[in-house]
Parts: structure tokens; C-alpha cells; sequence
């Protein structure tokens, strides 16, 4: 069945270093892969998505890039602050019976140490 | 707005009781899902819905009901709990105008003894 990879499960990086998370997604018809970050305590929030028409996205330090051929995607997280330290899930979406459903990824838990 | 608004927050159950958890969305949104999640395994789906009256299974809908009368409103029933059905469960809404995005709530823990 559909799956996505989500690779490192966990990631310590010092304040101020760039943070990478990469995942990989299995069904080729995926179109849109959003990002989440998940707070203690919280439910996800998206913080940036890509859809399969477009190579990069930017939001200040935040960016996502997507390799279609090699169907991953990556979330890169540059000059890390305390606050970015949470929960990160990838998913990917396809069109399915009217409805968009995901397949999240496993998590990825992001420490930034001050 | 208050976005997606679950209920309750916290609960315990014993193994073969029932309850019924409650997610309510104002921003009119289409799509409604409930999702579960244990460590490790990130979100997994359970049912959703595509509009009022309207039901499917997801990933996971293994001894879980759900309903939708009213297209604010997505209930998601256990019928007789189970240990396994320990989890924290989060429902989303979504719709097709503003693309894919899903807007979580704020989630239930839900401990099954």
C-alpha cells in the first residue's frame, strides 16, 4: 500500500545550524506534500507545503524541495531557534474519491539546544 | 474563529465501555477526518468524511463508528473499548478551496485500562 518514509526519527542540532529532514513517499500519483509541526501537547499545524508541479518552495527559514523522479521530498529548517525545537511530519496527498487523504510519515523530533 | 474544537480533552475508559468523541468545525469546511496517534507511528486514518451524511473507512477503522449529520459536527463512536484503542486522537477539517490543507484540533488522550 501507500507509504512515506521519514527519516531521522530524531535530530539534535545547536542553535543557529540548519536542520534537515528527508522522506519518501511510495505512490507516484502523490501531488501535494505538506509539512507539520507538532508542539507538545498540541495538534499539528501546517507550516509549509509543495505541490508536484513545483521543484522548491521558501518562507523565510523554511524550505521544502521535492525530487519527483526519486519521489522525496525534504524539509530544510535554517538557523535554528529554540522555539523550532517540536514534532515534524511529512505527508503526502493524492486526489482520491473527492477528498485529498494523507499519509503522514513517522515524525521526526527536532531539538534545537541553546 | 475557534477552528477545529474537540471533546473532551482527556479520558479514561475500561476495557468494553463506550464513548463517543467530538470534533467541531466553524470555518464550513467540506472534508472532516479523524486521525489516531501512537509513538512512533505518526497519524494514521481512520475514517473521514466528504461532506454532511457522508462516511469512509480510512487506514485504521477497525472498532470505530462515525457519523456526520451536520456538516459543522464528525463523531467518531467506540462501541466496546479496547486497550489497543489507547491513543491520542486528533480530527482535521479541510476544504477544496483553499487547496489540501488540513487544520487540526487540539486532540483527545484517550486511556483504555
Amino acid at each position: 500500500g501507500e507509504n512515506v518514509e521519514q527519516h531521522p526519527s530524531t535530530l539534535s542540532v545547536q542553535e543557529g545550524d540548519s536542520a534537515v529532514i528527508k522522506c519518501t513517499y511510495s505512490d507516484s500519483a502523490s501531488n501535494y506534500f505538506p509539512w507539520y509541526k507538532q508542539e507538545l501537547g498540541k495538534g499539528p499545524q501546517l507550516i509549509i507545503d509543495i505541490r508536484s508541479n513545483v521543484g522548491e518552495k521558501k518562507d523565510q527559514r523554511i524550505a521544502v524541495t521535492l525530487n519527483k523522479t526519486a519521489k522525496h521530498f525534504s524539509l530544510h529548517i535554517t538557523e535554528t531557534q529554540p522555539e523550532d525545537s517540536a514534532v515534524y511530519f511529512c505527508a503526502a496527498s493524492t486526489a482520491s474519491s473527492g477528498t485529498y487523504k494523507y499519509i503522514f510519515g513517522t515524525g521526526t523530533r527536532l531539538k534545537v539546544l541553546a | 474563529n475557534a477552528g477545529v474544537t474537540q471533546t473532551p480533552k482527556f479520558r479514561v475508559l475500561k476495557t468494553g465501555q463506550s464513548m463517543t468523541l467530538l470534533c467541531a468545525q466553524d470555518m464550513n469546511h467540506e472534508y472532516m477526518y479523524w486521525y489516531r496517534q501512537d509513538p512512533g507511528m505518526g497519524l494514521r486514518l481512520i475514517h473521514y468524511s466528504v461532506g454532511e451524511g457522508t462516511t469512509a473507512k480510512g487506514e485504521v477503522p477497525d472498532g470505530y463508528n462515525v457519523s456526520r449529520l451536520k456538516k459543522q459536527n464528525f463523531l467518531l463512536g467506540l462501541e466496546s473499548a479496547a486497550p489497543s484503542q489507547t491513543s491520542v486522537y486528533f480530527c482535521a477539517s479541510s476544504y477544496e478551496g483553499r487547496g489540501y490543507e488540513q487544520y487540526f484540533g487540539p486532540g483527545t488522550r484517550l486511556t483504555v485500562t
